[in-house]
């Protein structure tokens, strides 16, 4: 089982909607949880990262961290189609490595 | 902003070759990470260097060594390369354990 889990896709949303991307990891002692975007072919962006419990916002996207559910999501509000990408979920202990989800592909619809 | 500098940005090796990967992190980071992602598939960690010494080690082969070098950049050497190296390699760099920023990456051919 990996480390880190995520909702495997793919998803398809249509321009304007909500996309709801989840992740869960194992190891309770991880401090740091990021959200990267990738395009095909391209490195990862960074879009969120979070530490603390509870939700935080840049504009569009939206993570929330739950540690005792050891759960984490990121919203994306107002879908474009710009944001067709593969979306990981990546876990820091505060160590060395970041673990990485296996993505989830999002589409919009135009 | 300057980012993770990386090069080549496209390699092309025959089986049993070596190859040789660079990676510049952004100015003022100490710590550098890299990573392998198969098609598919999510990056791998393989190894991580902090203050010029190694700090991780992830799954990467024992035909793979890297350095972290005095104006730390870092380079990732791999031996007797396989098929199965064939890849996309991201470096990545942080000021200590904080966020992480990936270069653009190394594509590997190996035929």
């Amino acid at each position: 089982q990996k480390e880190v889990e995520q909702n495997s896709g793919p998803l398809s949303v249509p321009e304007g909607a909500i996309a709801s991307l989840n992740c869960t990891y194992s190891d309770r002692g991880s401090q740091s949880f990021f959200w990267y975007r990738q395009y095909s072919g391209k490195s990862p962006e960074l879009i969120m990262s979070i530490y603390s419990n509870g939700d935080k916002e840049d504009g569009r996207f939206t993570a929330q961290l739950n540690k005792a559910s050891q759960y984490v999501s990121l919203l994306i509000r107002d879908s474009q189609p710009s944001d067709s990408a593969t979306y990981l979920c990546a876990v820091n202990r505060h160590d060395y490595k970041l673990s990485f989800g296996a993505g989830t592909t999002v589409t919009v619809r135009a | 902003a300057a980012g993770v500098i990386q090069s080549p940005r496209h390699l092309i090796k025959e089986k049993r070759e070596t190859a040789t990967l660079k990676c510049y992190p952004i100015p003022r980071h100490d710590t550098v990470y890299w990573y392998q992602q198969g098609p598919g598939q999510d990056p791998q960690f393989l190894i991580s260097f902090y203050e010029k010494m190694q700090s991780d080690k992830g799954s990467i082969p024992d035909r793979f060594s890297a350095q972290q070098f005095s104006d730390y950049h870092s380079e990732l050497n791999m031996s007797s390369l396989e098929l199965g190296d064939s890849a996309l390699y991201f470096c990545a760099s942080s000021l200590g354990t904080d966020t992480q920023y990936f270069g653009p990456g190394t594509r590997l051919t190996v035929l």
